[in-house]
């Protein structure tokens, strides 16, 4: 079965930039993959930010972004904030409708 | 306004079977497809299982495939997983999710109900 890698844990200053990758075992991530991103907040459901690799939901604030570079998944964070403190878990699709998350990456805002 | 309330999770002993639902209002819910996530206690999160607004296709995931079954009732607007021979590493919050349309999927996710399997 196919492994999906996340950096374990990132820090980012707050208003600063951080960069989240979502990788696959069998080879590079191609839109093809339809990358989700998710936020989840300790003791609450997960909220989806990103679908199919780039699309945001009404409720993505804009300091997200996807996309794909070098064969991986990008999460982008532009001007963090204190509450964007969380744990971000990447979804990817494969054939044989076959559905692997991330183990996901905890982004501290210190 | 959406929302979707699962229930059903309790503490099953090993080997022991268990059903949960998702009961679902504010939308149209016989057309839309919708999904089970799980997290253990500690860990990230897996897909469980996948089903169509006309329940088929439906996909699982493999660790549960052969034990788990997922089917919905349109008339009442509810989704369900039925589990069967369950093991500790069944046990964690299970999340239904609705999906929209095209590859969003995921769209809104419900609070969770929590299963623990243990004796």
């Amino acid at each position: 079965q196919a492994v999906v890698t996340q950096e374990p844990s990132l820090t980012v200053s707050p208003g600063g930039t951080v960069t989240l990758t979502c990788g696959s075992s069998t080879g590079p991530v191609t839109s093809s993959h339809y990358p989700y991103w998710f936020q989840q907040k300790p003791g609450q459901a997960p909220r989806t930010l990103i679908y199919d690799t780039n699309n945001k939901h009404s409720w993505t604030p804009a300091r997200f972004s996807g996309s794909l570079l070098g064969g991986k998944g990008i999460l982008t964070l532009s001007g963090a904030q204190p509450d964007d403190e969380a744990d971000y878990y990447c979804l990817l699709s494969f054939s044989g409708a076959r559905f692997v998350f991330g183990p996901g990456t905890k982004v501290t805002v210190l | 306004e959406v929302q979707l309330v699962e229930s059903g999770g309790t503490l099953v002993q090993p080997g022991g079977s268990l059903r949960l639902s998702c009961a679902t209002s504010g939308f149209t819910f016989n057309t839309y497809s919708m999904t089970w996530a799980r997290q253990a206690p500690g860990k990230g999160l897996e897909f469980v299982s996948y089903i169509h607004s006309s329940s088929s296709p439906i996909f699982y995931g493999d660790s549960v495939k052969g034990r788990f079954t997922v089917f919905r009732d349109n008339s009442k607007n509810s989704l369900y997983l039925q589990m069967n021979s369950l093991t500790a590493e069944d046990t964690g919050i299970y999340y239904c999710a609705r999906n929209s349309a095209g590859s969003d999927w995921f769209h809104y996710w419900g609070q969770g109900t929590l299963v623990i399997v243990s004796s």
